[in-house]
């Protein structure tokens, strides 16, 4: 089976940089994506990673180690709109989200 | 181009009730997957077509169905509502089947309230 971990709530102050771990267990690995989804709206892709290492884009980072199953979402600069849930998932599975509140 | 749509945006039914909802992906794409969005468990997935094949589905029952038709368009439907049905069912396309790694498009999801 296929399963993922992930942190429910947190909490950062504007400006700041904060991590968002998550851990799967998967029965293959196809890849892992984070989705960002802002309260009342769909979910929208953030990055995708495949290979081990960090992917940057702008402000936001995504690592993975497949041999840990583990993966992070790093958001830099934080502000104010990025208050929203950030999903982690393989295909077709996906974690029940970390919401994530910017404070001023 | 245009996204995701799907329709209607927010339905109210009463126990036993069916539900069929609608999604038309992005232009192009072949794959659609359907989730359900509960506070309590999240997105669970439903099942994913491609080119009207249901290619996975997810573990519900099987009151939870779907097809998907020639142009892409998908419907999924609820039989004998149960409560517990309530919840944004979201519909999302890509140009390949998920499984095969592809970001994923949400349409803005149809909230279902059974009562």
């Amino acid at each position: 089976g296929q399963n993922i971990d992930q942190p429910t709530e947190m909490t950062a102050t504007e400006g700041a940089i904060v991590q968002i771990n998550c851990t799967y267990q998967t029965s293959g690995f196809n890849g892992l994506f984070w989705y960002q989804q802002h309260a009342g709206e769909a979910p929208t892709f953030l990055s995708y990673n495949v290979l081990d290492g960090l992917e940057e884009k702008g402000r936001f980072s995504s690592f993975l180690s497949r041999s840990k199953g583990y993966s992070y979402l790093l958001l830099k600069e934080l502000q104010m709109k990025d208050s929203a849930s950030y999903l982690c998932a393989v295909p077709l599975v996906f974690g029940k989200g970390t919401r994530l509140s910017v404070i001023a | 181009k245009a996204g995701v749509t799907q329709t209607p945006r927010y339905l109210i039914k009463t126990r036993g009730q069916q539900v069929t909802l609608s999604c038309s992906p992005i232009s192009g794409h072949r794959s659609v997957s359907w989730y359900q969005q509960t506070p309590g468990q999240g997105l669970q997935f439903l099942f994913e077509y491609f080119s009207e094949t249901q290619r996975n589905k997810g573990n519900f029952p099987g009151r939870f169905s779907g097809r998907q038709f020639s142009n892409s368009r998908s419907e999924m439907n609820v039989s004998t509502l149960e409560l517990g049905d309530s919840a944004l069912y979201l519909c999302a396309s890509s140009f390949v089947a998920v499984s095969s790694y592809n970001e994923q498009f949400f349409g803005p999801g149809t909230r279902l309230t059974v009562l």
